[in-house]
């Protein structure tokens, strides 16, 4: 079956500390892969993607991703987080016509 | 500025009524999309519809409606069968092509449902 799942369901850092969001799926060909942001009652806004080539995405907000075949994994990373990062992140993997989601990871910022 | 917009921001149902939900894209997108979103759930998809006149039954279609009378609209109606409605409601529009850029799904500001 396909799904994503995404473990933390919360996490905590520190501004200036980096950052790690675990992204994981299960699907059957080699998908497309998305990392969005949403704050509190706000529509998701697209970080960034992964069709196809080099495995290392960089995304909006000096955000990037890496794709990693073998894990099954779409990690997200920041190296410096800023106070403003503090929102929920959701990773999607899509086929043709339809994407699933994960059920997004809320990240709190301490200044 | 090209976009999606939903409206109303807030909207409010009352017992047995049915609610209108709105989005609308200048994207000149072909694939359009509504979701559930409740918390820790992450999104669920309600319908989707990847060209006019024609829409599809998502994971949980179930007391919606809707319509693709044209291009840049998808209204989401739901009914009085739907009785947990209170959710906030995200659409979504994607160009259409099956080439890689073209599968990425863009959001609009989203709609929260609350039952009086």
């Amino acid at each position: 079956a396909q799904s994503v799942t995404q473990p933390d369901i919360h996490i905590t850092v520190s501004e200036g500390a980096s950052l790690e969001l675990r992204c994981n799926y299960s699907y059957g060909a080699t998908p497309y892969l998305f990392w969005y942001v949403q704050s509190p009652g706000q529509g998701l806004q697209l970080l960034l993607k992964y069709f196809s080539g080099d495995t290392l995405v960089q995304g909006i907000k000096g955000f990037e991703a890496e794709f990693k075949r073998s894990q099954s994994s779409f990690n997200l990373r920041k190296p410096s987080v800023h106070w403003s990062d503090a929102a929920e992140y959701f990773c999607a993997v899509g086929g043709t016509y339809k994407y699933i989601f994960g059920t997004g990871t809320r990240l709190k910022v301490l200044a | 500025d090209g976009g999606i917009t939903q409206s109303p921001k807030y909207l409010f149902r009352k017992e047995g009524q049915n609610v209108t939900l709105s989005c609308e894209q200048n994207l000149n997108h072909d694939a359009m999309y509504w979701y559930r979103q409740d918390p820790g759930q992450g999104l669920r998809l309600i319908y989707y519809s990847q060209i006019v006149n024609d829409f599809q039954k998502g994971d949980i279609a179930e007391g919606y409606s809707v319509s693709r009378e044209k291009k840049e609209s998808f209204p989401l109606t739901v009914t009085s069968a739907q009785k947990n409605p209170t959710a906030f409601y995200l659409c979504a529009s994607r160009k259409a092509g099956g080439r890689g850029d073209q599968e990425t799904q863009y959001f609009g500001p989203g709609t929260r449902l609350l039952v009086l």
